[in-house]
C-alpha cells in the first residue's frame, strides 16, 4: 500500500507570496492532518479534515487554510507568507475514526520563506 | 505556551545501555499519551503509547512510564542500538480518537557504536 505522499518536497518563496502545498492520503483514510514543525516548536497541529470538512483547528492565523477533495487528498495554503513560515509541513492520514497510533505521516514539505 | 515538554533537546548513549527520554506535560486533561521516531527526511512514525488508566506499557525494547500526579512520562529503550538514533517526540491527547495531539519538541537521541 502506498503511503502519504507531499507535493513538492521543497519550495522557496519570497515573503508576501501565497503558497499551495498538496497531500495525498493512504487510500481508505479519510481524514488528513497537517502540521508545521520548526526547530523551537516542535510539531504543532494545523488542521484536520475528514469527509470535507474541518474537523480540528489549531491556534494559527487566518492566513493559514485548508481544504479537502471527495477523494480524500488535501491542500493547505498559506497567504502572506512571513519569513517566521519557513518550517517542514507534514500531513498525516489515518482511517475514520482511527486511533492516533494508526496516523500515518507523510515526508514533509520544507518551506523556505525568503 | 508549551503543554508538552521535553527539556533535554538531545542526549547520547552508549550501545547496548538503556536510554531514557523523559517527557513533561501540563494540562490535566491529557489522558492519552504516544512517542513517535523521526529519521531526518522521513515523516514521524508511531513507537508506543499509553493511556492515563495505565502507569506502564512495554513493547519489546520499549517501555513507556506514566506518572500522573508528576504529569511526567519517560520512553526507556534498552538495549539501545545504533538504529534508535532519530528524533523522539512525545504527544499528547485529550480525547482518544477525535482531539488534535499536542506534540513536544523533540530530544534528538544519538546511539554511540
Amino acid at each position: 500500500k502506498a503511503g502519504v505522499t507531499q507535493t513538492p518536497r521543497y519550495l522557496i518563496k519570497t515573503r508576501g507570496q501565497q503558497v499551495t502545498l498538496s497531500c495525498s492520503p493512504i487510500s481508505g483514510h479519510r481524514s488528513v492532518s497537517w502540521y508545521q514543525q520548526t526547530p523551537g516548536q516542535g510539531l504543532q497541529f494545523l488542521f484536520e479534515y475528514f469527509s470535507e470538512t474541518q474537523r480540528n483547528k489549531g491556534n494559527f492565523p487566518g492566513r493559514f487554510s485548508g481544504r479537502q477533495f471527495s477523494n480524500s487528498r488535501s491542500e493547505m495554503n498559506v497567504s502572506t507568507l512571513e519569513l517566521g513560515d519557513s518550517a517542514l509541513y507534514l500531513c498525516a492520514s489515518r482511517i475514520s475514526g482511527g486511533a492516533f497510533y494508526e496516523q500515518y505521516f507523510g515526508p514533509g514539505t520544507r518551506l523556505t520563506v525568503t | 505556551d508549551q503543554q508538552v515538554k521535553q527539556n533535554s533537546p538531545s542526549l547520547s548513549v552508549q550501545e547496548g545501555r538503556i536510554s531514557i527520554l523523559n517527557c513533561d506535560y501540563t494540562n490535566s486533561m491529557f489522558d492519552y499519551f504516544l512517542w513517535y521516531k523521526k529519521y531526518p527526511a522521513e515523516g514521524p512514525t508511531f513507537l508506543i503509547s499509553i493511556s492515563s488508566i495505565k502507569d506502564k506499557n512495554e513493547d519489546g525494547r520499549f517501555t513507556v512510564f506514566l506518572n500522573k500526579s508528576a504529569k511526567h512520562l519517560s520512553l526507556h529503550i534498552v538495549p539501545s542500538q545504533p538504529g534508535d538514533s532519530a528524533v523522539y517526540f512525545c504527544a499528547a491527547s485529550g480525547d482518544f480518537g477525535n482531539e488534535k495531539l499536542t506534540f513536544g519538541t523533540g530530544t534528538r537521541l544519538t546511539i554511540i557504536p
